[in-house]
């Protein structure tokens, strides 16, 4: 069964730092490209990044592009997300998931961690 | 405001069909596939289409799936009362190198 369990996340104030991990089970971890997706509250889903099964490829969309970064330990099937310079807009519910954009009839997403960026 | 765009909410009584649309540029549903989410509130989004017009197992074929040149629909017959929730749509976007999600669609089921 495959599992995703995100944890990382709390209260930081503007332009501080949090490091998101996303501990993953249940399939081949390193042959499979990972993302982070976000959800402010009461708002829609936004990608944020994507990270290539062996970490060669990152890719962010621009709102975060140059203050978060993505990365992964393939040894220890763990996702993570490093994010930086935390403004008030990046308060969200953050999910780790496997095939965003589904190819082979499965996505699977994790239940999400919470991010509060306020003073 | 979001890449792909979808209308903010929808609605209709049980046993109906609705339709939610998609609008994109070439860039993104123009040249890829579409998948289709479907959210309950409190809970992460589950995959309903994938491919255009793909359904995962167990998702029900209430659910259908459609794309024409740069729009994609997600189509819901039958519409029962646990239908009631958020829909988005997404698509890879070659240009911006992302994935890139609809605003949103609230369904009502009345």
């Amino acid at each position: 069964e495959v599992q995703l369990l995100e944890s990382g996340g709390g209260l930081v104030q503007p332009g501080g730092s949090l490091r998101l991990s996303c501990a993953a089970s249940g399939f081949t971890f390193s042959s499979n490209a990972m993302s982070w997706v976000r959800q402010a509250p009461g708002k829609g889903l936004e990608w944020v990044s994507l990270i290539s099964g062996s970490g060669g490829s990152t890719y962010y969309a621009d709102s975060v592009k140059g203050r978060f970064t993505i990365s992964r330990d393939n040894s220890k099937n763990t996702l993570s997300l490093q994010m930086n310079s935390l403004r008030a807009d990046d308060t969200a519910v953050y999910y780790c998931a496997k095939s965003v954009i589904a190819v082979a009839g499965t996505s699977y997403w994790g239940q999400g961690t919470l991010v509060t960026v306020s003073s | 405001q979001s890449v792909l765009t979808q209308p903010p909410s929808a609605s209709g009584t049980p046993g109906q069909r609705v339709t939610i649309s998609c609008s994109g540029s070439s860039s993104n549903i123009g040249s890829n596939s579409v998948n289709w989410y479907q959210q309950l509130p409190g809970t992460a989004p589950k995959l309903l289409i994938y491919s255009n017009n793909q359904r995962p197992s167990g998702v029900p074929d209430r659910f259908s799936g459609s794309k024409s040149g740069t729009s994609a629909s997600l189509a819901i017959s039958g519409l029962q009362p646990e239908d009631e929730a958020d829909y988005y749509c997404a698509a890879w976007d070659d240009s911006l190198n992302g994935v890139v999600f609809g605003g949103g669609t609230k369904l009502t089921v009345l």
